[in-house]
């Protein structure tokens, strides 16, 4: 079964500094990875997807994550933060497949920016 | 309007009453989804769907119904409204490459 964790329910940074919201996750075959955002009273908008491809993967509003296999981990960076970033960020995970392409989503982490 | 919309936004019903929340989205996109959205809990998938009259239980199905007659229509009712299904529901629809889009949500009181 799949499983993605999120180290770090909250995280603070000020205006200008690295981003780093940390994703680890399991799964039994070769997953496909993505990294949500949902801004307050709103749905969750796709920021970036790892669908085997490049490692290293760009996204929207200049964040990135990196696909790190030995340390089954996705962590989302992005390096210098805006007042704009702050939401709330999920992690999510899928085994393609016959899955349908459901998704196992972490519980999130709450990214506040400050000035 | 494109893309995938809800309704109602904002709902609040009574204890034991049917409520049913639509979903319907434009971009003939084959697959489906209904998540629950609780302080806690993150999303949980309570239906899915991968098709027209095909659909699925996820995670937490207890107390829901779906279908889906029409690829652009997946309805959640709940049959007898209880307050542990107060919530945040999203309405979300997938491409084959597995990222799903989403909806505005519906917030949903049941007192």
């Amino acid at each position: 079964a799949q499983s993605v964790t999120q180290l770090g329910s909250h995280v603070s940074v000020s205006e200008g500094a690295l981003v780093l919201l940390r994703c680890n996750y399991s799964s039994s075959v070769p997953p496909y990875l993505f990294w949500y955002v949902q801004y307050p009273n709103q749905g969750l908008q796709l920021l970036l997807k790892y669908t085997s491809a490049a490692t290293l993967v760009k996204g929207i509003n200049g964040f990135e994550a990196e696909f790190k296999k030995s340390e089954t981990s996705f962590h989302l960076t992005k390096p210098s933060a805006h007042m704009s970033d702050a939401a709330e960020y999920f992690c999510a995970v899928s085994e393609g497949g016959t899955s349908y392409g459901k998704l196992t989503f972490g519980q999130g982490t709450i990214l506040t920016v400050h000035p | 309007d494109a893309g995938i919309t809800q309704s109602p936004r904002y709902k609040i019903t009574e204890t034991g009453r049917q409520v049913t929340l639509m979903c319907h989205q434009t971009w003939s996109h084959s697959y489906m989804f209904w998540y629950r959205q609780d302080l806690g809990h993150g999303l949980r998938l309570i239906y899915y769907s991968a098709a027209a009259d095909i659909t699925d239980k996820g995670e937490v199905p207890d107390g829901y119904v779906v279908s889906r007659s029409k690829t652009e229509n997946f309805p959640l009712t709940l049959e007898s409204a209880t307050r542990s299904q107060t919530s945040v529901y999203f309405c979300a629809s997938s491409v084959p490459t597995y990222e799903q889009y989403f909806g505005p949500g519906t917030r949903l009181t049941v007192t």
